[in-house]
């Protein structure tokens, strides 16, 4: 069975670091190209960051590039997003997602780990 | 930047009912389009795949069709365990983007 966990959301001051981190099993890891995708408190879904398999290829969305850094440790089979300066218009729930390949659907999403940027 | 725009943005809708969500594309984006639905307190599910291809699991009256710019999701004889917001996204081109969401009520 698939899962994919994201952990490390916390209550942060604007200004703030954090590292999120998605643990994730039951597929080969370093397979796959890996998301992620947040969702600001009552809005819809926007597109994060993406990694390839092997780490050799990241993108980021223009509202993230700069401060954010996508990363994984295929021998932990794990994901991380390190968030830098973060603003207030960075809290959501930060979800980890699967993809099928690289640049294709989102086959299996974590179930979310909360980011709260306020002072 | 591919914008993706959804209608309606919010439906109330009878149970048995059959419900259609539409999602145009700003540009071209072949069948690179896929549908995805949100339960309250609850993560993403994909749907559809390109466009109208079923998903394993997924109850049959859950379809899609389309290509280019104009794609449909058609849910016949609505349950009310549909109630949930709807979301189409395009894996056409960097960056991958998302409609605002459809959500849809059971009355």
């Amino acid at each position: 069975e698939v899962q994919l966990v994201e952990s490390g959301g916390v209550v942060v001051q604007p200004g703030g670091s954090l590292r999120l981190s998605c643990a994730a099993s039951g597929f080969t890891f370093d397979d796959y190209a890996m998301h992620w995708v947040r969702q600001a408190p009552g809005k819809g879904l926007e597109w994060v960051s993406l990694i390839s398999w092997d780490g050799g290829s990241t993108y980021y969305a223009d509202s993230v590039k700069g401060r954010f850094t996508i990363s994984r440790d295929n021998s932990k089979n794990s994901l991380y997003l390190q968030m830098n300066s973060l603003r207030a218009e960075d809290t959501a729930l930060y979800y980890c997602a699967k993809d099928i390949r690289f640049l294709g659907y989102f086959d299996y999403w974590g179930q979310g780990t909360l980011v709260t940027v306020s002072s | 930047e591919i914008v993706l725009t959804q209608s309606p943005d919010f439906q109330s809708v009878t149970p048995k009912e059959k419900v259609t969500i539409t999602c145009r594309a700003s540009q071209s984006i072949g069948s690179s389009l896929h549908w995805y639905q949100q339960k309250p307190d609850q993560s993403p599910k994909l749907l559809i795949k390109y466009a109208s291809q079923s998903i394993s699991g997924v109850p049959s009256r859950f379809s899609g069709s389309g290509s280019g710019t104009d794609f449909t999701l058609t849910i016949n004889s609505l349950e009310a365990e549909d109630a949930a917001t709807y979301y189409c996204h395009q894996s056409s081109s960097l960056p991958p983007t998302f409609g605002q969401g459809t959500k849809l009520e059971i009355k």
